[in-house]
């Protein structure tokens, strides 16, 4: 089983502040980094799939970055809007089929 | 083109009850995988299931199965309900399988209930 882990739990952050939260992961069997945006009543909604050490990804006002030789991924929110107030999930993935395992999230809260 | 659906979306059942979950994946879509969401956790995978058959399985009792169809729709079983299963669970579906790198879409899951 693997461990993955994000911080922090929770973010509240003023309208127009941007933010980032850490997911970090172990290095070993390591294939790829799913990064999923999930708000209430809603389902997951993939952001990000990520495989390379070095990987930047970007849409929008959010991009992402991964370091596979640390075991750690980076998710950046410029200028948030409250419309960005949702669980932030990382998962990863190993090379035998599509077994992931999730992060317990980071709950972001933009206050207007 | 129409996303992952899942039946019933909420369920309350009984303790030493059985109950079956369904999921239709995205059209063209073979493999569906399945996740259990309990307070305070993660979403734990319970089995991944590709051209019918279970490629993965993860850490939960055999009280907890699953199977798919030619069509490629997958139902969840769990026998024996306990207080503890209640949970949202949900289904992912993805294109391909046998690498974890293909793109994941979830449906909006089905919460049970056990009394």
């Amino acid at each position: 089983i693997l461990n993955v882990e994000q911080s922090p739990q929770s973010l509240h952050v003023q309208e127009g502040d941007s933010t980032n939260f850490t997911c970090s992961f172990p290095s070993s069997n390591f294939y790829a980094l799913h990064w999923y945006r999930w708000e209430t009543a809603k389902s997951p909604e993939a952001l990000f799939v990520m495989t390379l050490n070095g990987d930047e990804k970007k849409k929008g006002r959010i991009s992402a970055t991964l370091n596979t030789k640390e075991g750690y991924s980076y998710l950046y929110i410029k200028g948030s809007q409250p419309e960005d107030s949702a669980t932030y999930l990382c998962a990863s993935g190993g090379v035998t089929g599509n077994q992931f395992y999730f992060g317990t999230g980071t709950s972001l809260t933009v206050i207007p | 083109k129409a996303g992952v659906t899942q039946t019933p979306r909420y369920l309350i059942k009984t303790r030493g009850q059985q109950v079956t979950l369904s999921c239709s994946p995205i059209s063209g879509h073979r493999s569906v995988s399945w996740y259990q969401q309990t307070p305070g956790q993660g979403l734990q995978f319970l089995f991944e299931y590709f051209s019918e058959t279970q490629r993965n399985k993860g850490n939960f009792p055999g009280r907890f199965s699953g199977r798919q169809f030619s069509n490629s729709r997958s139902e969840m079983n769990v026998s024996t309900l306990e207080l503890g299963d209640s949970a949202l669970y949900l289904c992912a579906s993805s294109a391909m399988a046998g690498r974890s790198s293909y793109e994941q879409y979830f449906g909006p899951g089905t919460r049970l209930t056990v009394t």
